[in-house]
């Protein structure tokens, strides 16, 4: 059963136009979500994150949303960079202890951003 | 260099055989985390050590083992190897609850089993 999804499994944007990433999540059992970027041949790298008690954070041209109700949330970015082209992964990190949780991620398949000069 | 290095980078096996992964966390780090990443999959989970102690289990294999040592470097032991273990795995560190939740990976170990 798939806890994080992400339903596009591929986004092509312009260059200088918003890139907008998705991801669901199935429970509220999560106390912290993240992106992660990955380009080929490298592990993922931290990119933004966002406390469950929060509903926007912003980092430069990188804003995450997290609507708790929806169980949603987004990945802006502003402008889009051709060097922004990667896999970006969804995480979510349940609440210590839940389940016997130790700070584990839970991360969702991943979105393929390419942007086109 | 993120300060996670993972060895070897690649590595290719036959089925039947048994290799081992090894990663070296980023200086200070004391938690280490191992995922699988298959074709086409997300990242699975499969086990997390904190100081020497194993602290949380996903979906790892009974073929899979792993193990964190004092100097707090980890190996990830894989036997009995089967074609569907070809993937890439990663290893990540963290402090046990960094501020933003999340955690340092290395670059993989692309496993390929024939």
């Amino acid at each position: 059963d798939q806890q994080v999804k992400q339903n596009s499994p591929s986004l092509s944007v312009q260059e200088g136009r918003i890139s907008i990433l998705n991801c669901d999540y199935t429970n509220s059992m999560f106390d912290y979500f993240l992106w992660y970027k990955k380009y080929p041949a490298e592990g993922p790298t931290f990119l933004i994150s966002i406390s469950s008690i929060k509903d926007k954070n912003e980092d430069g041209r990188f804003t995450v949303f997290l609507n708790k109700s929806a169980k949603h949330l987004s990945l802006h970015i502003v402008p889009s960079q051709p060097g922004d082209s990667a896999v970006y992964f969804c995480a979510a990190r349940p609440r210590l202890g839940f389940r016997g949780s130790q700070g584990n991620l839970i991360f969702g398949k991943g979105t393929k951003l390419s942007v086109k000069p | 260099d993120s300060g996670v290095t993972q060895t070897p980078k690649h590595l290719i096996t036959a089925t039947g055989q048994r290799v081992t992964l090894r990663c070296s966390p980023r200086s200070g780090d004391l938690s280490v985390y191992w995922y699988q990443q298959s074709l086409d999959q997300g990242l699975q989970f499969l086990i997390q050590y904190y100081n020497g102690e194993e602290r949380a289990k996903g979906n790892i294999l009974e073929r899979f083992s792993a193990q964190q040592f004092p100097d707090l470097h980890s190996e990830l032991n894989l036997s009995s190897l089967e074609l569907g273990d070809s993937a890439l795995y990663f290893c990540a560190s963290s402090a046990l609850q960094g501020e933003n939740g999340g955690y340092t990976f290395g670059s993989g170990t692309r496993l390929t089993v024939v």
